[in-house]
């Protein structure tokens, strides 16, 4: 079955920088898309950021555009979001999805993980 | 960037009631158009893609319609698993957008 598990959360002061990890299984991760979403406490989901299946090709928010990087390693099978320059207003829990199976990726999320909370205080 | 406004942001139902929420684009998309449940503490679930396509082991009480701007969730008759919050989602282009939200709440 297939599995996201994220990780690399946690409390951070605005200005710096953390990395989230994603490890997928349960699919065959490489010929996948992948994004990351976020949701801030108490409010709605976002869309962050998509790497194509072999990270070619990345998109990204208007809100993180210079600021966070997406990436993967397919020989691990993890999704990556590096996130620099952190705001407070990058307090959120970060979950990142699957793109649903498909010849072509079409921006819809068939698996999520259970998420991970980045919060941003000094 | 397309702007997805869902509407009602949140109402009350009770169980067996006839829901409607609504989904409208800043710019026509299509049929590029999807919905998601959440519920408090989880992460979200793919309900409905491609505006009408209900996803395996989706209850038929929900259903998707629409097309270019205007989109509508329909759920037949509510059940108390039904009671969470709903967000449509744009995948006609990057970023793909979602709407903010609309949290259905028990009467």
């Amino acid at each position: 079955q297939v599995q996201l598990v994220e990780s690399g959360g946690g409390v951070v002061q605005p200005g710096r920088s953390l990395r989230l990890s994603c490890a997928a299984s349960g699919f065959t991760f490489s010929r996948r898309g992948m994004h990351w979403v976020r949701q801030a406490p108490g409010k709605g989901l976002e869309w962050v950021a998509v790497t194509s299946h072999d990270g070619d090709n990345t998109g990204y928010a208007d809100s993180v555009k210079g600021r966070f990087t997406i990436s993967r390693d397919n020989s691990k099978n993890t999704v990556y979001l590096q996130m620099n320059s952190l705001r407070a207003e990058d307090t959120a829990v970060y979950y990142c999805a699957k793109e649903r199976d498909s010849d072509y990726d079409e921006g819809i999320f068939d698996y999520w993980g259970q998420g991970t909370l980045v919060t941003v205080s000094s | 960037d397309i702007q997805m406004t869902q509407s009602p942001s949140s109402l009350s139902a009770s169980v067996g009631d006839r829901v409607t929420i609504t989904c409208r684009a800043s710019q026509r998309i299509g049929t590029y158009l999807n919905w998601y449940q959440q519920k408090p503490g989880k992460a979200p679930n793919l309900l409905v893609s491609g505006a009408s396509n209900l996803q395996s082991g989706v209850p038929s009480r929900f259903s998707g319609s629409g097309s270019g701007t205007d989109f509508t969730l329909i759920i037949g008759s509510l059940q108390r698993e039904d009671f969470a919050t709903y967000y449509c989602q744009q995948s006609y282009s990057i970023p793909n957008t979602f709407g903010q939200g609309t949290k259905l709440g028990i009467k």
